[in-house]
């Protein structure tokens, strides 16, 4: 089951754009990387989802080196609104190998 | 489309007493999750079901029982409540299990809190 390391928090003004990066270095070659955002008292809202190389929707970009052992969420010009916590997770492609969500990153964006 | 459902919003219950969460989705997806989120932690997986009539464990399936008798509804049951299951309860679907196709749609959530 790949795990995943992503930092507990972090804090950015807005306007800014905001990086956060995830480590998976067990990632199997079937898995994809997948983030969420979760408001408070919300469900969890898919925001994008990747294999490898750059992503990119109107929401982030997610970028996916070679080697595949880390992603990196990226935020462009945050506002206050994005203050939530965000999950990478990794695998998914069987019953054997389900999405997990760890601990996430708690954004918080400042004025 | 509502989308994902969720029933009930709140509930308190006490130790011992029984209940069923119950989750729906419009969206004919064949894979629906049950998950708890307790205070400032992450999601953890608790049972899910590959479609009608089949249910599989998850991370933390102790203590609760689920089934999947039409392939919009997915229940959660509590045979006996116990403290250690006050949580926040997620019922997510999705198209597939995995691959690109498996992005999950999450419903807004029951609050259960057990005295």
């Amino acid at each position: 089951l790949a795990k995943t390391t992503q930092p507990i928090s972090m804090d950015s003004y807005e306007g800014q754009e905001v990086n956060i990066t995830c480590s998976h270095n067990n990632i199997a070659t079937n898995d994809y990387i997948t983030w969420y955002q979760q408001f408070p008292s919300q469900g969890p809202r898919f925001i994008i989802q990747g294999y490898k190389t750059k992503v990119t929707n109107e929401v982030a970009s997610l970028f996916i080196p070679a080697d595949r052992k880390s992603s990196t969420l990226s935020l462009p010009r945050v506002s206050l609104s994005d203050t939530a916590v965000y999950y990478c997770l990794v695998g998914g492609d069987n019953a054997g190998n389900m999405l997990t969500f760890g601990g996430g990153t708690r954004l918080m964006v400042k004025p | 489309n509502a989308g994902v459902t969720q029933t009930p919003k709140f509930r308190v219950l006490k130790t011992g007493q029984s209940m069923t969460l119950l989750c729906a989705q419009d969206m004919n997806h064949e894979y629906m999750y049950w998950y708890r989120q307790d205070p400032g932690m992450g999601l953890r997986l608790i049972h899910y079901s590959v479609g009608e009539g089949t249910t599989a464990k998850g991370e933390v399936p102790d203590g609760y029982n689920v089934s999947r008798l039409k392939k919009q509804n997915f229940l959660l049951g509590l045979e006996s409540a116990a403290p250690s299951q006050t949580s926040v309860y997620f019922c997510a679907s999705s198209y597939e299990l995995g691959g690109s196709y498996n992005e999950q749609f999450f419903g807004p959530g029951t609050r259960l809190t057990v005295l």
